[in-house]
């Protein structure tokens, strides 16, 4: 296991266009998180799965976006009708547990056209 | 909510000297992280800092925890063009990690 993947790396979609992301853990981790950042800005939190619960979801989080992890193994990230607004770095990570280090995939770029 | 704020947001650095760089917290933390990203990459785990007053060095770079458990900074001393990137702090609250908004080093040779 080479560490956190998403795919795909980068993705352009029309304005309305339903999108869905994937990211694959670290295998044994059991916490997942999903995280958009902009551009100068930290990572935003979207939501966090411990196993195939999830936990939390960020108030910030539109009734567009939706996250799925069955089985605790990998997790999608969808956003239907998007926005221009939606344009951003997407980034999943995976830890082993409670108060572990966080280890980052490459994220997926969404641009909203 | 808990929210975790950095400051200064841009840190411009002669190369060889020192700077440092802080982290608030609006509520006390169980842990505190601190991330680097390099320009087009994701955010690397550098340290974790667990204990009120916890102080760890990494070679160059000094992380400390605060007494009360609100706040962190990071010292880099002898700065060189390798710690080029964005220094995120990221607190354990509630549950989840929250990031603040970074601090950027750019480094004049």
């Amino acid at each position: 296991d080479t560490g956190v993947s998403q795919d795909p790396r980068h993705k352009i979609t029309k304005r309305g266009q339903n999108v869905t992301f994937r990211c694959d853990p670290i295998s044994e981790h059991n916490r997942l998180y999903w995280y958009r950042q902009t551009l100068g800005q930290g990572p935003e939190f979207l939501t966090y799965f411990q196993n195939e619960a999830q936990l939390e979801k960020s108030r910030l989080l539109s009734d567009r976006f939706s996250a799925e992890r069955p089985k605790g193994s990998f997790s999608t990230l969808e956003i239907q009708r998007t926005e221009q607004g939606d344009s951003a770095m997407y980034l999943c990570a995976s830890s082993l547990g409670v108060a572990t280090e966080a280890f980052f995939g490459q994220g997926t770029r969404l641009t909203v056209v | 909510g808990q929210q975790v704020m950095q400051i200064p947001q841009y840190q411009h650095v002669q190369e060889g000297e020192d700077f440092t760089t802080y982290c608030n917290s609006s509520t006390t933390l169980s842990n505190i992280q601190w991330y680097k990203q390099r320009p087009g990459g994701h955010p690397v785990f550098l340290i974790q800092l667990v204990k009120s007053g916890e102080v760890k060095k990494q070679k160059r770079l000094t992380f400390q925890f605060g007494e009360a458990k609100k706040n962190s900074s990071l010292h880099i001393t002898a700065t060189q063009t390798t710690d080029v990137g964005t220094y995120f702090c990221a607190g354990h609250g509630d549950y989840k990690l929250s990031f603040g908004a970074g601090t950027t080093v750019t480094v004049r040779a």
